[in-house]
């Protein structure tokens, strides 16, 4: 069965500096979102993304974030300067059909920020 | 502001109990979906309603769009079925993003 992979899956990395977490989602989905998840907390949405532009982003998502779709098979977030608060479990959805629509999640990345 | 409410926030069964977590939305929404977080965290969707009621195995979610509720209700419980269950909607007002309910901590004993 297709699943949406995320890479890597645990991420450890100093304040200020710049990560990049990579989602691959199913084949042939056009929806792709960032959601995100402090330790504790409910899981939280970032982003949303369709034919190769942000569709809505939260308060959560300011200049420091950024999404790519580089090659039409990877979807990646960068943050620019992490921050301690940025520390988080990181999943990756995408989506088929038009919304609303099942997501299907990646296994997450958690980014631990030192 | 849209809120997404659960309850109980934990519920611990005994093998073979029948189970139900509830979930209740404050506005109108365009489907409602429910999911399993497992203890390494990742989210597996279970579920994706507008109306009436679905069945998967020992699964059934159902949901009252006039009272703005769901339920999800687990037959034969396993101690597999631990785990956590959250309820997400996707507001007819904004998009296709999720907006998640803090979840029912499930653990059903042997």
């Amino acid at each position: 069965e297709p699943e949406v992979t995320q890479t890597p899956s645990h991420q450890v990395t100093q304040m200020g500096q710049e990560v990049i977490l990579r989602c691959v989602p199913i084949s042939n989905h056009l929806y792709f979102y960032w959601y995100r998840q402090i330790l504790g907390q409910k899981v939280e949405f970032l982003v949303s993304f369709y034919n190769n532009e942000i569709s809505e982003k939260s308060e959560i998502f300011d200049d420091q974030f950024s999404v790519e779709r580089p090659d039409g098979s990877n979807f990646t977030l960068k943050i620019r300067s992490t921050k301690l608060e940025d520390s988080a479990m990181y999943f990756c959805a995408s989506q088929g059909g038009r919304p609303p629509d099942t997501q299907y999640f990646g296994p997450g990345t958690r980014l631990t920020v030192l | 502001k849209n809120e997404v409410e659960q309850s109980p926030q934990n519920l611990t069964a005994q093998e073979g109990e029948f189970i139900t977590i509830n979930c209740s939305y404050s506005v109108g929404i365009s489907a409602l979906h429910w999911l399993q977080q497992h203890p390494g965290g990742g989210i597996v969707s279970l579920f994706m309603l507008s109306s009436g009621k679905k069945k998967h195995g020992r699964l059934i979610a159902t949901i009252n769009i006039q009272e703005k509720h769901s339920s999800l209700h687990i037959t034969a419980s396993h101690p597999r079925d631990s785990a956590v269950y959250i309820c997400a909607v996707s507001w007819r007002s904004s998009g296709d993003k999720l907006t998640f309910g803090t979840g029912t901590r499930l653990a059903v004993r042997p």
